[in-house]
C-alpha cells in the first residue's frame, strides 16, 4: 500500500526557514518524480513544485511564487522528499501535500500525502 | 502560464441528479487534464486522468471527457459521498495549475 507521510511543518516567523520532509513507501520511490502542492486555509490547490528521477537527473521545476526561495531534493536510499523553504512569507501559510507523479510522464498526480501545516506569522 | 477556470464554482444537487463540471484551459493542453475530489479536512483524491481515463476503484458514475481547451467531469447520479470539492489541473508543460475548484453541496 501507497504511503505519503510529511512531517516538519509548524509556526516560523516571516523571513525564516522551516525543511518539509516526506517519507514514502508501498512503491518504489526511485522510479518516480514527485511534486510539493499547496493548499492555503480555505482556498485551491497550488502547485509548488516538482523533482524527476534520477534518469533524468533529478532536475526540477518550481512555481515562479516560490522559485529562488524553495528547493525541492530527494534521498533515493532513504525514499524521501523534501522541501527547503526560505525567506518565508505569510502568504506560504499553507498545508503542503507531498504527492507522487504516475509513471508515464507527462503525467497526474496519482497519490497524496495527508499534508502538513506550515503557518508564517510573526 | 496556462490559466484554468472551472464553472460553476458552487453546485446545489440532490442524491441521484445528474451532475456536469466544466474546466477550461487558457490554450490547448490536449488531453493532459486531471480531476481531483477533495472532501474537508482530506487530501484530493485522483478520479481521472488524460481528460478521460478513470483511476482504479472510482466508481464508474464518474468520466470524463474534452480536449484542447474545453473539458467536462460528469457524475451520472449523484451519491452522497460525492459532496465535495472537485478541482481539474492540467500537466500540459509547467508550471502545473489548478482550476479554482468547484464544490458540490446538498441541494
Amino acid at each position: 500500500e501507497v504511503h505519503l507521510v510529511e512531517s516538519g511543518g509548524g509556526l516560523v516567523q516571516p523571513g525564516g526557514s522551516l525543511r518539509l520532509s516526506c517519507a514514502a513507501s508501498g512503491f518504489t520511490f526511485s522510479d518516480h518524480y514527485m511534486d510539493w502542492v499547496r493548499q492555503a486555509p480555505g482556498t485551491g490547490l497550488e502547485w509548488v513544485g516538482r523533482t524527476r528521477n534520477k534518469a533524468n537527473s533529478y532536475t526540477t521545476e518550481y512555481a515562479a511564487s516560490v522559485k529562488g526561495r524553495f528547493t525541492i531534493s530527494r534521498e533515493d536510499s532513504k525514499n524521501s522528499l523534501y522541501l527547503q523553504m526560505n525567506s518565508l512569507k505569510t502568504e506560504d501559510t499553507a498545508v503542503y501535500y507531498c504527492v507522487r507523479v504516475a509513471l508515464v510522464v507527462p503525467a497526474a498526480d496519482d497519490f497524496w500525502g495527508q499534508g502538513t501545516l506550515v503557518s508564517v506569522s510573526s | 502560464d496556462i490559466q484554468m477556470t472551472q464553472s460553476p464554482s458552487t453546485l446545489s444537487a440532490s442524491v441521484g441528479d445528474r451532475v456536469t463540471i466544466t474546466c477550461r484551459a487558457s490554450l490547448s493542453i490536449s488531453s493532459r487534464l486531471a480531476w481531483y475530489q477533495q472532501k474537508p479536512e482530506q487530501a484530493p483524491k485522483l478520479l481521472i486522468s488524460k481528460a478521460s481515463s478513470l483511476e482504479s476503484g472510482v466508481p464508474s458514475r464518474f468520466s470524463g471527457s474534452g480536449s484542447g481547451t474545453e473539458f467536462t467531469l460528469t457524475i451520472s447520479s449523484l451519491q452522497p459521498d460525492d459532496f465535495a470539492t472537485y478541482y481539474c489541473q492540467h500537466y500540459h508543460s509547467y508550471p502545473i495549475t489548478f482550476g479554482p475548484g468547484t464544490k458540490v453541496d446538498i441541494k
